[in-house]
């Protein structure tokens, strides 16, 4: 079983659309949590943290459910700049370097 | 801050070549890490550095090697290119638990 597991999509939505991503991850003492971007070629950017009370920034909101192990991403009014690659990554370990596991991503196409 | 760059951008090699892929940060960050990302495939943690002179394998370290003689550079050597090793190469440095991004080496094998 793979380590952080997302649908790959990929997702074609309207704009103005809502849009959900889900995201499970194998390990239950994982520690932090996050959403990454990708645009087509380009190298991945932290698009948001999430806390497990949920967290939102702007038309974007983060979820998280330990007890199901499992990580969500909204996206509400979907814009064409939305369209990219969405990477749910998660950090295993409390303390020691920093290392993150990043799912395959899940592709978001947002057409007019 | 240009942050972490790369070079090169892209690179075709022949089987059995060797290269160095170079990184850099300026964000004067200890660790720092190499990923290969292939075709609709998450990134693979190649090898990371937690500072100068320390450095240790990730979940794909076979074929590569690294060194970190100083914080702001971390190169990765491919000694025997094999058409397995094509693929996109990302240098990243962290702050805390965000991980900052070169803009990534292509890297094909013939």
């Amino acid at each position: 079983r793979k380590e952080v597991e997302q649908d790959p999509g990929p997702f074609n939505v309207p704009e103005g659309a809502t849009v959900a991503f889900n995201c499970t991850y194998s390990n239950s003492a994982s520690q932090s949590f996050f959403w990454y971007r990708q645009d087509c070629r380009k190298e991945p950017k932290l698009l948001m943290s999430v806390y497990s009370s949920g967290n939102e920034d702007g038309r974007f909101t983060a979820q998280l459910n330990r007890a199901s192990q499992y990580i969500s991403l909204l996206i509400r009014d979907s814009k064409l700049s939305d369209s990219a690659t969405y990477l749910c990554v998660v950090t295993p370990f409390s303390g020691g370097y920093n290392k993150l596991i990043f799912g395959a991503g899940t592709r978001l196409a947002v057409h007019p | 801050n240009a942050g972490v760059t790369q070079t090169p951008k892209f690179r075709i090699l022949k089987i059995g070549q060797s290269m160095t892929l170079q990184c850099t940060q300026d964000m004067n960050h200890n660790y720092m890490y190499w990923y290969r990302q292939d075709p609709g495939m998450g990134l693979k943690l190649i090898y990371y550095s937690v500072g100068a002179g320390i450095t240790d394998k990730g979940e794909v370290p076979n074929g590569y090697n690294v060194s970190r003689s100083t914080t702001e550079d971390f190169p990765l050597r491919l000694e025997l290119a094999a058409p397995s090793q094509t693929s996109v190469y990302f240098c990243a440095s962290t702050s805390l638990n965000e991980q900052f991004f070169g803009p990534g080496t292509r890297l094909t094998v013939l």
